[in-house]
Parts: C-alpha cells; sequence; structure tokens
C-alpha cells in the first residue's frame, strides 16, 4: 500500500470549513483513498472514500487531485466535536487485502 | 445501536498473568481485527480473521493469541502481559466492499 504524508496538527475556528491535505505520491491505480478519525478514547470512525472522482456524504467530501498525488478531505462546517486525530489511508480493497496501515495522522482542534 | 461490542472497557491486570479481552459484533461481518494502539501512537494491526481462517501479522510478539469462535465473537488472550503491553485494544470488522471498518470503543488495559 502507498505511504501517506499529513501535517501533524492544524487549528480551525468554529463554523469554519476545516481542510485538511494528505499527499500520496506513490499512489497506484487500484489504490483508494481512504480517510478515518479518531475521537480522544474512542475507537476510529470511517468518514469517507474515493478513487479519482470528488466525493460527498453526509459528514465531509473528498477532494482528489487529477494526478491523484494528493487530496483534501473537507469538513465543510466545523463543529467541537470535530477535534480528533484524522487518518489518511491509501488501500487496495482487492480481494485478500483486508489491512489498513495507519499512519501518524493530523490532529485537527477546533478553537471556539 | 451497538455494533462492535468491547468488554470490559478498562482491563487492569498484574504482570505476567493471563488476561483475556473480548469482542463482539452484532454486524454479522465476516472479518474481524484487532489492533493494539500505545499512548501517543497510531493502532497498529495484530492480527485478523476472514470467516475462520486467522491471520497473523509478522511482527505481533508470540505472547499474543486469539481465537474466533462464532461469527459474532472474537478473543484477544495475552499469555504473559508485560509492562510494554499496556495500551488501547481496539477490535474492528468489516463485511467485503466498500471495505470500510466499524470500531469498537476499545479495551483500555493496564499492568501492574
Amino acid at each position: 500500500d502507498a505511504k501517506t504524508t499529513q501535517p501533524p496538527s492544524m487549528d480551525c475556528a468554529e463554523g469554519r470549513a476545516a481542510n485538511l491535505p494528505c499527499n500520496h505520491s506513490t499512489i497506484s491505480g487500484n489504490e483508494y483513498v481512504y480517510w478515518y478519525r479518531q475521537i480522544h478514547s474512542q475507537g476510529p470512525q470511517y468518514i469517507i472514500h474515493g478513487l479519482k472522482n470528488n466525493e460527498t456524504n453526509e459528514m465531509a467530501s473528498l477532494i482528489i487531485t487529477e494526478d491523484r498525488k494528493s487530496s483534501t478531505l473537507i469538513l465543510p462546517h466545523a463543529t467541537l466535536r470535530d477535534t480528533a486525530v484524522y487518518y489518511c489511508i491509501v488501500l487496495d480493497p482487492n480481494f485478500g487485502n483486508e489491512k489498513l496501515t495507519f499512519g501518524t495522522g493530523t490532529r485537527l482542534t477546533i478553537i471556539p | 445501536d451497538a455494533m462492535v461490542i468491547q468488554n470490559p472497557r478498562y482491563q487492569v491486570t498484574q504482570f505476567g498473568k493471563p488476561v483475556t479481552l473480548s469482542c463482539s459484533q452484532t454486524l454479522n461481518h465476516n472479518v474481524m481485527y484487532w489492533y493494539q494502539q500505545k499512548s501517543s501512537q497510531a493502532p497498529k494491526l495484530l492480527f485478523h480473521y476472514y470467516d475462520k481462517d486467522f491471520n497473523n501479522e509478522a511482527d505481533t510478539p508470540d505472547n499474543f493469541q486469539s481465537r474466533r469462535p462464532n461469527t459474532s465473537f472474537c478473543f484477544l488472550d495475552i499469555r504473559s502481559p508485560g509492562l510494554g503491553d499496556a495500551a488501547m485494544y481496539l477490535c474492528a470488522t468489516k463485511q467485503g466492499w466498500p471495505d470500510t471498518q466499524y470500531f469498537g470503543p476499545g479495551t483500555r488495559l493496564t499492568v501492574l
């Protein structure tokens, strides 16, 4: 699985959009970009994933560059409950590849 | 609504005294995982079951074993806990596409 690079920490004002970047320059054609987050003292939580196209769900939007070497997770209106560590993971979900390999992630702090 | 349940949430054991952590799921997922997360680190996969097939990570210590008696339950056995095994232990499940994992709240293990 391709490695990812994320900034170690970010702050965002409550109510503003939080934009979390992720570099995955060695991503291969079959690999998807997944985002999970982990709120303090809880298990990780799936947020969103994508292959090429931008994706949006009730939690967030995922913007993937055309060359797929980087992506941005967008939380459109951050709340204090969005304070967490956010993990960007690149994964080929073909049969037989069942593992998530977590990197160091980005610690996002939402400021009141 | 609980989907992945871990008991207990907090476990204290003595150095060298065997301990078992349990995980149950109501999702009927065929894949179950155990992760170890030490303080200020990312979760690290120990092993996983694909149905009854056990898959051990290469660097998982022999001290750690697992049992999956049926689809719903999975156990983590630590035969002789050392001080270095103090951590949060996370259980997760997955069922095929889109390859998202559902995590339990974790069991925090303290070794005295």
